[in-house]
């Protein structure tokens, strides 16, 4: 089946404890995506990566980074979480450049609910 | 830059009846994509429908369409013959042409009231 898996789809942290959450496609796509979603603000990219060893900052990029060693993982690192950075979290993943006009909608990932206390 | 905006933070409706959702974008590309996502309380983004700004004809998925309207930049979604399940956040998105971004607004909550 087709799918971007993240993990944790749970986590609550203290601030200041570095903390990875993963994001895996098994859908060869080039294009991989960060966001946040905030009530009342939507979604918001973070990051995004292009293709391997090619990232770049997205619209709310401060306190995050993220790597992208390998095609299919794109993890989001939180080196220092502050309680600002309490979201919910999706990955997202896309063809990149699209081979057809079919191929235009990004695929998610279920999700990570962070809370930093 | 281009931005999406949803005027309504909530809407209900009662189960059977009909619903809008508004949506509006600013963009001074001419070619881009547009997406209704739905967002129910597992919080995994489904993708509910999409227009492809170069065909005239509104998109139609069963119970879900869209009225699209490139001058006045619009793209409303109607549901149809509410059903219980279709209580969710529904998040209206752009994407250009030339663009990776997906661009969200910032989202709409649908009650749905038996």
């Amino acid at each position: 089946e087709a799918q971007v898996t993240q993990n944790p789809r749970y986590l609550i942290t203290v601030t200041g404890k570095k903390l990875t959450v993963t994001c895996s496609q098994n859908m060869n796509h080039e294009y991989m995506s960060w966001y946040r979603q905030d009530p009342g603000l939507g979604l918001r990219q973070i990051y995004y990566s292009m293709n391997v060893e090619v990232t770049d900052k997205g619209d709310v990029p401060e306190g995050y980074k993220v790597s992208r060693k390998e095609k299919r993982n794109f993890p989001l690192i939180l080196e220092s979480p502050s309680p600002n950075q309490t979201s919910l979290y999706f990955c997202a993943s896309s063809l990149w450049p699209p081979s057809g006009r079919a191929n235009y909608g990004y695929t998610f990932g279920s999700g990570t609910r962070l809370t930093v206390v | 830059a281009q931005t999406v905006t949803q005027s309504q933070p909530e809407m209900s409706v009662q189960e059977a009846e009909t619903v809008t959702l508004s949506c509006t974008y600013d963009t001074s590309e001419s070619d881009y994509y547009l997406f209704w996502y739905k967002q129910p309380p597992s919080r995994q983004m489904i993708l509910v429908i999409r227009q492809e700004a170069y065909k005239q004809q509104n998109a139609t998925e069963n119970r879900f369409s869209v009225n699209f309207q490139k001058a006045a930049k619009s793209f409303s979604l109607k549901i149809s013959d509410s059903q219980l399940g279709d209580a969710a956040m529904y998040f209206c998105a752009y994407r250009g042409l030339n663009t990776d971004k997906l661009i969200f607004g910032t989202g709409t909550r649908l009650q749905v009231f038996p």
